[in-house]
């Protein structure tokens, strides 16, 4: 099942906050944040498991809420090199091997 | 450390043809995946190899689609015939696979980017 992301596009000026929703119907074990800035290849940012924690990476910083199923992306002064596209993949059960789905992706763009 | 390589980066066909994509995983990586993203969508997994092996294809069409991983290094992703609903950017990725690893991280190749006429 693919995970649902909100929102689908957003606009910011350079130091404002975001937060990006990624939603999924079923059990979350794993949930997994990329960034894909136009014409390149998807970048890790973090990965959150199973448990509700909390991880930062630079001014990006995320949650993981397996109770509500879903994860949130919280982008704090935002900077130009923030721009690009933000997907979540999310795996349901921790099988034999790392099984990641993909969401419909956040275009975020920031502006001066 | 060098990053997952890809090639061609770009490829125009015309329909019914054939297409081959060659990718070399990180060195070490045990786990190889090949993605297919349409513009404006998420990466879709084809298949997955741990090794030389297949762990996952349920989404690779294997009426068209073929893949291999020899010798458990790099691999090839071919289509034949190609329809015009191909045309995407297919992304190879590795990670270290070795065993369970709970925080596993995909590395993404450049992708090649197939336009089918």
């Amino acid at each position: 099942q693919q995970p649902v992301q909100s929102p689908q596009a957003v606009i910011l000026r350079e130091g404002e906050d975001a937060v990006i929703n990624c939603s999924s119907s079923k059990a979350l074990y794993s949930v997994h944040w990329y960034r894909q800035k136009h014409g390149e290849a998807p970048v890790f940012l973090m990965i959150l498991l199973k448990g509700g924690e909390q991880k930062g990476h630079e001014k990006i910083s995320a949650s993981f809420n397996e109770k509500k199923q879903q994860s949130s992306l919280y982008l704090t002064a935002s900077q130009l090199s923030y721009s690009g596209t933000y997907f979540c993949g999310t795996e349901i059960l921790p099988g034999g091997y790392q099984k990641v789905t993909f969401g419909t992706g956040t275009k975020l763009q920031v502006i001066p | 450390e060098a990053g997952v390589a890809q090639s061609p980066r770009y490829k125009i066909i015309e329909k019914r043809q054939s297409v081959a994509f060659w990718c070399n995983p990180i060195s070490g990586h045990a786990t190889l995946y090949w993605y297919q993203q349409i513009l404006g969508q998420g990466p879709k997994l084809l298949i997955q190899f741990q090794n030389n092996g297949v762990v996952d294809d349920s989404q690779l069409p294997k009426d068209r689609f073929s893949a291999e991983r020899l010798k458990g290094v790099d691999s090839t992703l071919k289509i034949q015939p190609a329809k015009l609903e191909d045309s995407a950017v297919y992304l190879c990725a590795s990670s270290q696979g070795s065993k369970r690893d709970l925080t596993d991280t995909q590395y993404f190749g450049p992708g090649t980017r197939l336009t089918v006429l």
